[in-house]
């Protein structure tokens, strides 16, 4: 069972950049979602999609665009990174009502010089 | 919309003693509330949850009880371990809305 996959693990971009982090489920999940991680700030949500074709903004949806073509694949793109983007970005999937465990990818680890 | 207030940010115990994780939510609508825990380098993996119509859950070592009155659950960890050194996030929401999580504690537990 490969759960949620995200790739790459690590990365470093220059300010300007851009660049899309992936992510994958193989669960048949109607939600999807990408959270960043920062110290003391806990996991702020990015942007979200209840299904294919639908998409959403969380907390801090600025300078990150998504999309959602199909029910597996959630991409998250950083249109011009920006050292504030420095994070860990974890991807997550979930059935759609609360309550339904939300799974986590492995993280992503992003710097922006 | 939802908040959720985490205390305390760092716990250190002594391994055996129990460790107690408190959390307090704003939407009294709320009604799932999942504990997960994050090892280092890994993403949350969810522990143990509870829904607004139980006030207590157990599994083995760990347990969450909530006060909807009061608007907080706790997480309870007996005998802990060194293995249970993580941080640990609360987390509370209502029908298909987003998760919001609070601000984590990394809990130590010392041999």
């Amino acid at each position: 069972n490969a759960g949620v996959t995200q790739t790459p693990k690590f990365q470093v971009l220059k300010t300007g950049q851009s660049m899309t982090l992936q992510c994958a489920q193989d669960m048949n999940h109607e939600y999807m979602s990408w959270y960043r991680q920062d110290p003391g700030m806990g996991l702020r949500l990015i942007h979200y999609s209840v299904g294919a074709g639908i998409t959403d903004q969380g907390e801090v949806p600025n300078g990150y665009n998504v999309s959602r073509s199909t029910t597996e694949d959630f991409p998250l793109r950083l249109l011009s990174a920006a050292p504030s983007q420095t994070s860990v970005y974890f991807c997550a999937s979930s059935g759609l009502w609360a309550g339904n465990t939300i799974y986590f990818g492995e993280g992503s680890w992003l710097t922006v010089v | 919309g939802e908040n959720v207030e985490q205390h305390p940010s760092t716990l250190s115990v002594q391994e055996g003693d129990s460790a107690v994780i408190k959390c307090t939510y704003s939407d009294s609508a709320s009604n799932y509330f999942p504990w997960y825990k994050q090892e280092l380098g890994k993403g949350p993996q969810l522990i143990i949850d509870i829904r607004s119509n139980v006030g207590e859950k157990k599994d083995q070592r760990i347990a969450v009880t909530l006060n909807k009155t009061a608007k907080h659950f706790s997480l309870h960890i007996t005998e802990t371990q060194p293995e249970d050194s993580a941080v640990y996030f609360c987390a509370a929401s209502k029908g298909t809305d987003k998760l919001i999580f609070g601000t984590g504690t990394r809990l130590q537990v010392f041999p």
